[in-house]
């Protein structure tokens, strides 16, 4: 299985919700990552877990919390969001940080 | 705080041409990879390069790496239209992508 899956495919929410997205792989993969992309726009690095420690944390705002129950899981909660943070958000796993990574397809969010 | 750059922003170009696109980055890596990106959808891995190497291939893919000018180039050859996406560079360790380009594969 060489697949990341991410939910929900698409979601919007208003600014006073509290929503999560979730993320998993069964690759035996110890390194995660959170990615937000902007259209026409590179991915951004969010937060990077590495054997289930937030190992990088790229100045995110707190109304990003992440979360990595196990190996496997990876969450991210969201609270209190801003119209600009409509984006898409991109998960990935990697066998270990540095190492090429997997990305899902990721979840479109719609912040209104 | 983007660390790459890539050039050129676009490419247009027939099937069966090769496609050249550049990356350059900032500060030292361990590796560099290319991804592709369809529209709208999750990224794909192409390609690794490590620092200590100077060229790669991969089936239709050849990268190389100049560590000392700091720049990198993907070239596609034989292109065809399933080729049509956005390409990007990343680098390790930072993790940040380069700004992309934008590959245009005419039937």
């Amino acid at each position: 299985d060489t697949e990341v899956t991410q939910t929900p495919k698409h979601l919007v929410m208003g600014m006073t919700n509290k929503k999560s997205l979730k993320c998993e792989q069964h690759m035996g993969h110890r390194a995660m990552y959170w990615y937000k992309q902007k259209a026409k726009k590179p991915p951004e690095l969010m937060f990077v877990y590495s054997y289930e420690k937030l190992s990088i944390n790229e100045s995110v705002p707190s109304r990003f919390s992440p979360e990595c129950p196990n190996s496997s899981l990876l969450n991210l909660h969201l609270h209190a969001l801003q119209p600009e943070d409509s984006a898409l958000y991109l998960c990935a796993s990697s066998q270990v940080s540095g190492y090429e990574q997997y990305f899902g397809p990721g979840t479109r969010l719609t912040v209104t | 705080s983007q660390q790459g750059e890539e050039d050129p922003q676009a490419l247009s170009i027939q099937e069966g041409e090769n496609a050249t696109m550049n990356c350059s980055y900032k500060t030292s890596i361990n590796n560099l990879q290319w991804y592709r990106q369809n529209s709208g959808r999750g990224l794909v891995h192409l390609i690794l390069i490590r620092s200590n190497e100077r060229e790669k291939h991969s089936g239709r893919l050849r990268v190389t790496l100049d560590t000392s000018k700091k720049s990198s180039s993907l070239l596609i050859t034989a292109s065809r239209a399933a080729d049509t996406a956005s390409y990007f560079c990343a680098t390790d360790p930072q993790f940040y992508f380069g700004t992309g380009t934008s590959l245009t594969v005419i039937p």
